[in-house]
């Protein structure tokens, strides 16, 4: 089983939409949360941390933690153009600063 | 702030050399850098763990000899890649994380290795 799991996408949005994007992990005492945007040919980017249960906006982006199921969701709201990206979430499972990575999902934000 | 740079943004180089990318945390001091690999299509993958003044920490199966992790100061790493073959060709990426910043993790710019 996969540390962190996620939906490889890719999701198509119409411009304006909601972007919804799922990640699950397996271990059950993993603290620290993390959504990376990564654009084609480029570095992670990162663009939410979520520490608690519960939701946490920051502009147009919303992480939504639920530690009970294990799962960490990322919404993006009023997808544009410039939002076509690989998300790829994070994890930090253990005692260290190292972070765990899903596989991505891509975006694709079409006008 | 969080910003950290990498130097060559890309390097091409014959099989059996060695190549040094260097990464520098440029307004924090790195406690903790990271050096990742990430083949085309694929997600990222850690390699080691490096902290200030101590040896790295090599993640399994990453060969420490062949990749020789330098963190000499709070705000440089270095990777070297030694005896470079063209399986090594890949995206190496680095990131870095402060003291300020609890646990997240910002990355440089990355360095796109072709061994020919």
């Amino acid at each position: 089983q996969k540390e962190v799991e996620q939906n490889s996408g890719p999701l198509s949005v119409p411009e304006g939409a909601i972007a919804s994007l799922n990640c699950t992990y397996s271990d059950r005492g993993s603290q620290s949360f993390f959504w990376y945007r990564q654009y084609s040919g480029k570095s992670p980017e990162l663009i939410m941390s979520i520490y608690s249960n519960g939701d946490k906006e920051d502009g147009r982006f919303t992480a939504q933690l639920n530690k009970a199921s294990q799962y960490v969701s990322l919404l993006i709201r009023d997808s544009q153009p410039s939002d076509s990206a690989t998300y790829l979430c994070a994890v930090r499972a253990g005692y260290d600063y190292k972070l765990s990575f899903g596989a991505g999902t891509t975006v694709t934000v079409r006008a | 702030g969080a910003v950290v740079s990498q130097h060559p943004s890309r390097v091409i180089c014959k099989s059996g050399t060695s190549v040094k990318i260097e990464c520098r945390s440029l307004d924090f001091q790195a406690t903790t850098m990271f050096w990742y690999r990430q083949f085309p299509k694929q997600s990222l993958m850690l390699m080691a763990t490096s902290n200030e003044g101590s040896k790295a920490t090599y993640e399994q199966g990453v060969e420490k000899d062949k990749f020789l992790i330098n963190h000499a100061s709070l705000t440089l790493s270095t990777l070297t890649v030694t005896s470079a073959h063209p399986e090594d060709s890949s995206f190496y990426i680095c990131s870095a994380r402060g003291q300020a910043h609890s646990y997240e993790q910002y990355f440089g710019p990355g360095t796109r290795l072709t061994v020919t």
